[in-house]
């Protein structure tokens, strides 16, 4: 079990450009999570999936911000004209299901927009 | 943070001494889960409880639902168990685990 894979672990986009974040949950698992952290922020929820349809985006900023998961294997986060403040660790996360079961989080990617 | 609250919010321990964190909760908490975080920011799964405790090496946790609490004890500190301790919380059958803040943990030679 590789556990869950986040790629790129780090990436650089300059300001205005877009960026895609890639997950692989765990597999079998049903549920998958997309969470930011900063310093400033701390951990905070974007979004989730169950059984690869969108359940909960209400921490997702409304614009420029997207996420999917076309199949059960991979879910993506993009974020179109990056800016500074989308600056961030982007921490994908999979349980086997929706609720009270334990959740196993990927190593994250570092976004920095410069 | 409001809902789910820790401490002590920060913690310095000389190696091998034993200290305890803490969750309290405002809400109805179903599950717990404790995390660590290391220096390189991976979220490392400690304990997955329902109402009980478990132990893991020098690692211990507990979840009374009826008080609304959890402890995490760790005995005999070590270099490596520096790092930031959260636990969340599932409410029901709501799918979004409630955060705490954090303890951040330093353990010193």
């Amino acid at each position: 079990n590789a556990g869950v894979i986040q790629t790129p672990r780090h990436k650089v986009t300059g300001k205005g450009q877009e960026a895609t974040l890639w997950c692989e949950p765990i597999s079998g698992h049903s549920a998958v999570f997309w969470y930011r952290q900063t310093i400033v922020q701390g951990l905070e929820f974007l979004t989730y999936f169950r059984n690869q349809a969108p359940i909960d985006d209400s921490g997702m900023p409304k614009e420029r911000f997207s996420a999917q998961m076309p199949n059960q294997s991979h879910s993506t986060l993009k974020i179109q004209s990056t800016q500074p403040q989308d600056s961030a660790v982007y921490l994908c996360a999979s349980s086997l299901d929706f609720a009270n079961t334990e959740v196993f989080f990927g190593k994250g990617t570092r976004l920095t927009v410069v | 943070g409001d809902k789910v609250k820790q401490s002590p919010s920060a913690l310095s321990l000389q190696e091998g001494t034993n200290s305890a964190l803490r969750c309290n909760f405002s809400i109805a908490a179903t599950t717990v889960q404790w995390f660590l975080q290391n220096p390189r920011g991976s979220l490392i799964n400690l304990f997955y409880l329902v109402p009980g405790t478990k132990e893991n090496g020098r690692l211990k946790s507990a979840f009374d639902s009826k008080e609304s609490y959890s402890t995490l004890h760790i005995r005999d500190a070590q270099l490596e168990d520096s790092g930031t301790y959260f636990c969340a919380a599932y409410v029901g059958d709501n799918s979004k685990l409630i955060w705490g803040l954090g303890t951040s943990l330093v353990v010193n030679p």
